[in-house]
């Protein structure tokens, strides 16, 4: 089976700009979790979508959303970009309540 | 937040000898997960270990758990140069946390060949 897959790979955005990132999980997945890691925070949750339908929600602002489509893929969205987005976005695909498996992640930074 | 805390932060071996990094962690818990992280890319999945369980291995890697005391052990033996690399723990509390891991700061392992 084919990993979980992300695109882009990097990112480089100014402030104010918007980004959208692109996930798409295991064959057979239906759960897509997204995380946010920096040095200064480490490996912070995002949100999880299953089916469609995103179902927890982690401590970020607003402008940070996400999407999932009806073939699991799934997009996260960043508006209004501030210096402190700069992270490796990290999104993971799971089939039940068990391993969760990563993709390579995208690197965004905003200058 | 984090979840817990690993410990130690960085850890020094040489190639053959075996390396322990610890966890622990706050709240109640569906099962605990360890991920190895090369250079700021993805999480590699290493070992899940249920909350009902105590131990676990996988190859060269022995997982425990002591639930009583919120904290787990990684134990990878004979360890390689490609053993380095960033290790964390990462906790499930299942319920209604769908998708919801809580990672350690983690533990940064270096393998002198």
């Amino acid at each position: 089976k084919a990993g979980v897959t992300q695109t882009p790979r990097y990112l480089i955005k100014t402030r104010g700009q918007q980004v959208t990132l692109s996930c798409s999980p295991i064959s057979g997945h239906r759960s897509v979790s997204w995380y946010q890691q920096t040095p200064g925070q480490g490996l912070q949750f995002l949100f999880e979508y299953f089916s469609e339908t995103q179902r927890n929600k982690g401590n970020f602002p607003g402008r940070f959303s996400g999407r999932q489509f009806s073939n699991s893929r799934s997009e996260m969205n960043v508006s209004t970009l501030e210096l402190g987005d700069s992270a490796l976005y990290l999104c993971a695909s799971s089939f039940t309540y068990n391993e969760q498996f990563f993709g390579p992640g995208t690197r965004l930074t905003v200058l | 937040s984090q979840q817990g805390e690993e410990d130690p932060q960085a850890l020094s071996i040489q190639e053959g000898e075996n390396a322990t990094m610890n966890c622990s962690y706050k709240t109640s818990i569906n099962n605990l997960q360890w991920y190895r992280q090369n250079s700021g890319r993805g999480l590699v999945h290493l070992i899940l270990i249920r909350s009902n369980e105590r131990e676990k291995h996988s190859g060269r890697l022995r997982v425990t758990l002591d639930t009583s005391k919120k904290s787990s052990s990684l134990l990878i033996t004979a360890s390689r140069a490609a053993d380095t690399a960033s290790y964390f723990c990462a906790t499930d509390a299942g319920g209604t946390s769908y998708g919801k891991l809580t990672f350690g700061q983690g533990t940064i392992l270096t393998v002198h060949p």
